[in-house]
């Protein structure tokens, strides 16, 4: 069975600092791969999404990710965060052969220290 | 445009006693997903509808768990009887087609079972 990995469930960085969160996808076939955010008392909203093309790609509110076929992975950057990215981010990937259906990783809480 | 609404917000039922959730997708969405998400852990998804008809409902416990959406537009989820693990936060997505597509999420329902 599909399955993805989310190696941090916590992380505590103070603004300015970098951030990347991993994440792994057990699937070998072909997949779209997709980043959400839910900031506090709000819902799941999309950061970045992949589907063909570029590996590297951007997202809003300054994140990026970066898909590695021979990793098998699709890991979140961002440069410098802010208190506003204090939030939880999930990772997900649907295989292209079986719709949309989505598969989500465990999720990261992330808190960004003032 | 409006998002994806769901109703109650809130939910605390004892076990055994019943209980149902609606969701109304964004307009002009054809497919529909619901997801449950227990506490520490990602989304897991529950059943998914293109328009009227069920896509997929493999990891929907149909001992307990129903769902329809009879006229291809808002959707009901009900649990009868509830036990204490379907304590959770119950998601509904749409999204324009069952195709690679970016779903989006509405605020979920809370079950709390005593």
């Amino acid at each position: 069975a599909q399955s993805v990995s989310q190696h941090n469930h916590h992380v505590i960085l103070s603004e300015a600092a970098s951030l990347e969160l991993g994440c792994n996808y057990s699937y070998g076939g072909t997949v779209n791969l997709f980043w959400y955010v839910q900031y506090p008392g709000q819902h799941l909203q999309l950061l970045l999404k992949y589907f063909s093309g570029d590996p590297l790609v951007k997202g809003i509110k300054g994140f990026e990710a970066e898909f590695i076929k021979s990793k098998f992975s699709f890991n979140l950057r961002k440069p410098s965060v802010q208190w506003s990215d204090t939030a939880e981010y999930f990772c997900a990937v649907n295989r292209k052969a079986a719709g949309n259906k989505l598969t989500f990783g465990g999720g990261t809480r992330v808190l960004v220290k003032p | 445009e409006a998002g994806v609404a769901q109703s109650p917000r809130y939910k605390i039922i004892e076990k055994r006693q019943s209980v149902a959730f609606w969701c109304n997708p964004i307009s002009g969405h054809a497919t529909l997903y619901w997801y449950q998400q227990i506490l520490g852990q990602g989304p897991k998804l529950l059943i998914q509808f293109q328009n009227n008809g069920v896509v997929d409902d493999s990891q929907l416990p149909k001992d307990r768990f129903s769902a329809e959406r009879l006229k291809g537009v808002d959707s009901t989820l009900k649990i009868q009887p509830a036990k204490l693990e379907d304590s959770a936060v119950y998601l509904c997505a749409s999204s324009w087609s069952q195709m690679t597509d970016t779903q989006y999420f509405g605020p979920g329902t809370r079950l709390t079972v005593l």
